[in-house]
């Protein structure tokens, strides 16, 4: 069974950076495009990015391209999201998902929660 | 961006009913419409892909239709454990875009 386990959430201040890190297991990781996906405290869904099986290609939410990177360790198999100049707005759960044909979300995380706040 | 209007916000029902769920686009995303379940205090998990296409695992009382900017999603027989909520997805163009989700609850 795939499973997507989250790590590296907590409180961190308005400007600050925090990478936050996503280990994979039961799946062959480098086969696999990956996304990270938020969810604000009010339970609205945004797309964050996707990144390429081998870590060639990265696609981003517009709004955040400047601020937020995708990169993977597949020899680890572990996803990453680095996000810098955090601001009150990025406070939510961010989870890690497996990306399947056609922009399937097909496996997520258990997600790890983010509080911007000074 | 595809704006994805789902509705209703809520829905209230009663076990054993069968509902349907909406979700329609601002433009056409052909079948790049995915449904999710999420569930109090879980993480979301797929329910539907390609608009109608089910998922192994998934209970088969959930079924959906649709192509172009109108969806929808039903279950045909509500349980207890029904009870979330039901956000849809769409992947045809960037950014991938997520519907404000359909809450049920319990009549």
């Amino acid at each position: 069974e795939v499973q997507l386990v989250e790590s590296g959430g907590g409180l961190v201040q308005p400007g600050a950076s925090l990478k936050v890190s996503c280990v994979a297991s039961g799946s062959t990781f480098s086969d696999y495009w990956m996304s990270w996906v938020r969810q604000t405290p009010g339970k609205t869904m945004e797309w964050i990015g996707d990144i390429k099986y081998d870590g060639s290609y990265t696609k981003y939410a517009p709004s955040l391209k400047n601020r937020f990177t995708i990169s993977r360790d597949n020899a680890k198999n572990t996803l990453y999201l680095q996000m810098t100049n955090v601001r009150s707005e990025d406070t939510a759960t961010y989870y890690c998902c497996r990306l399947n044909i056609g922009t399937i979300l097909d496996y997520w995380g258990q997600g790890v929660m983010v509080t911007v706040s000074s | 961006d595809v704006v994805l209007t789902q509705s209703p916000a809520t829905l209230s029902v009663t076990p054993g009913e069968r509902i349907s769920l909406s979700c329609r686009a601002s433009e056409s995303v052909g079948t790049y419409l995915h449904w999710y379940q999420q569930k109090p205090n879980e993480s979301p998990r797929l329910l539907i892909k390609f608009a109608s296409q089910s998922i192994s695992g998934i209970p088969s009382r959930f079924s959906a239709s649709g192509s172009g900017t109108d969806f929808t999603l039903s279950i045909n027989g509500v349980e207890f454990e029904d009870l979330s909520v039901y956000y849809c997805q769409q992947g045809d163009s960037l950014p991938h875009t997520f519907g404000a989700g359909t809450k049920l609850e319990l009549k």
